[in-house]
This record gives C-alpha cells, sequence and structure tokens, in this order.
C-alpha cells in the first residue's frame, strides 16, 4: 500500500499569519488517466472530515480561497494564506491513485498560538 | 443530502454488530459507498467499499470479518461486523464521492462509535 507521510504533525500557528502542511506518498501518484489523486482533508474538532482538495488544487464548493493545493509527483503541500480561528483542526492528505485502499496520512494538528 | 449512521456500541471481544447508514435526500443505489473509521485519537482508515453493482472491497485490517452490503429499498447502508477486536474500537463512519471515487469522499456521516471491550 502506499504510505502517505505528513509534516509537520503539530503546528502552532498566529492569527493571520500564513501555514503550510507538507504530504509525501511512498509512491508516484500520477493515475493512467494522467489525473493526480491527492486529496486533503480537514477535521473541525467534534466533526466529522470534510474534503477541501481534490486532485492536487481544485478547492471543493464553499472553501474559503485562502487553501491552497500543490504539488506533483510524490510531493504535495496545503497552504492556507491567512489563518483564522475556524481554521483549527487536523489537516489529512489522502491518495486515491492506489485505490483500494485509500490511504491517509496521519494528520496534522493546526492549532492558534 | 444527509448520512446518519447508528447501530454502535459497547461490545465484547469476538462478538458482532451490525452498523447501519440512513441515506437522506438522495438515492442511495446511485452512489459508490465507503465505511471509514477513527480510532480513539487516531488518524482516518478506510475500511471498505461497495459499487453500485453490489462489487466489495475490504481493507486488509478487516478482511474475512467485515461485510458492506446495501438495501436500495431502504435507502440504506451496512457493515457487518464479526470477530471483533480491540483494535476495531473507533468512530465509523459513511461516506461517498459524488464525483470521481478516485478524489476521495465528499460527503460524510456523523458517525457512529463501536467501542469492544470486556
Amino acid at each position: 500500500d502506499v504510505v502517505m507521510t505528513q509534516s509537520p504533525l503539530s503546528l502552532p500557528v498566529t492569527l493571520g499569519q500564513p501555514a503550510s502542511i507538507s504530504c509525501r506518498s511512498s509512491q508516484g501518484l500520477v493515475y493512467s488517466d494522467g489525473k493526480t489523486y491527492l486529496n486533503w482533508f480537514q477535521q473541525r474538532p467534534g466533526q466529522s472530515p470534510r474534503r477541501l482538495i481534490y486532485q492536487v488544487s481544485n478547492r471543493d464548493s464553499g472553501v474559503p480561497d485562502r487553501f491552497s493545493g500543490s504539488g506533483s509527483g510524490t510531493d504535495f503541500t496545503l497552504k492556507i494564506s491567512r489563518v483564522e480561528a475556524e481554521d483549527v483542526g487536523v489537516y489529512y492528505c489522502m491518495q486515491g491513485t492506489h485505490w483500494p485502499p485509500y490511504t491517509f496520512g496521519q494528520g496534522t494538528r493546526l492549532e492558534i498560538k | 443530502v444527509q448520512l446518519a449512521e447508528s447501530g454502535g456500541t459497547l461490545v465484547q471481544p469476538g462478538g458482532s454488530l451490525r452498523l447501519s447508514c440512513a441515506a437522506s435526500g438522495f438515492t442511495l443505489s446511485s452512489y459508490d459507498m465507503n465505511w471509514v473509521r477513527q480510532a480513539p485519537g487516531k488518524g482516518l482508515e478506510w475500511v471498505s467499499y461497495i459499487n453500485t453493482r453490489n462489487i466489495t472491497v475490504y481493507a486488509d485490517s478487516v478482511k474475512g470479518r467485515f461485510t458492506i452490503s446495501r438495501d436500495n429499498a431502504k435507502n440504506s447502508l451496512y457493515l457487518q461486523m464479526n470477530s471483533l477486536r480491540d483494535e476495531d474500537t473507533a468512530v465509523y463512519y459513511c461516506a461517498f464521492a459524488v464525483g470521481a471515487i478516485r478524489n476521495g469522499m465528499d460527503v460524510w456521516g456523523q458517525g457512529t462509535t463501536v467501542t469492544v471491550s470486556s
């Protein structure tokens, strides 16, 4: 199975400052259709996960444009341009290229400093 | 569009349990469905998948013990869990992808808690 490795695992950020989360896969994530199925999820405290971004950089409906995704091959990044209080939670990358199975990163806990 | 899981409870090791996921606002039979779990204080783990033709896939950790199924007439998804182990303790979410399945799940239920303990 493809192993997804996130860093950092804990991310204290000052309100209004940027944040960046890295995700690395043990295998390349380009599928046979040419697309890269690397997705990002947010889980706020006490809530179910919510998908933020699919195929590296496509924001889901309703996701603020301060969230952006980038990367290629095996290295990917989720960036928040200016952290707000509602961004507190755990962020997971997940690959779908080598499904089954879907595999998730360990999660990065974002907190306000 | 909503998913509502139920059936989670405390069960002894070796026991069985059936989780349900009721869909509302959409026709469940039109979508491939998944179960994903989250152990206490841990990350997300995909458990099982069923497509619209009832083809099923399982994580190695549950293969041979769990069975996913759907009842289109009841607009519901199920997870039959047998031979439960301590490590199956988790919140179980049903979820599906409106678009391509490789994009992951964009609709999630609120989860139901399964505790395996003597």
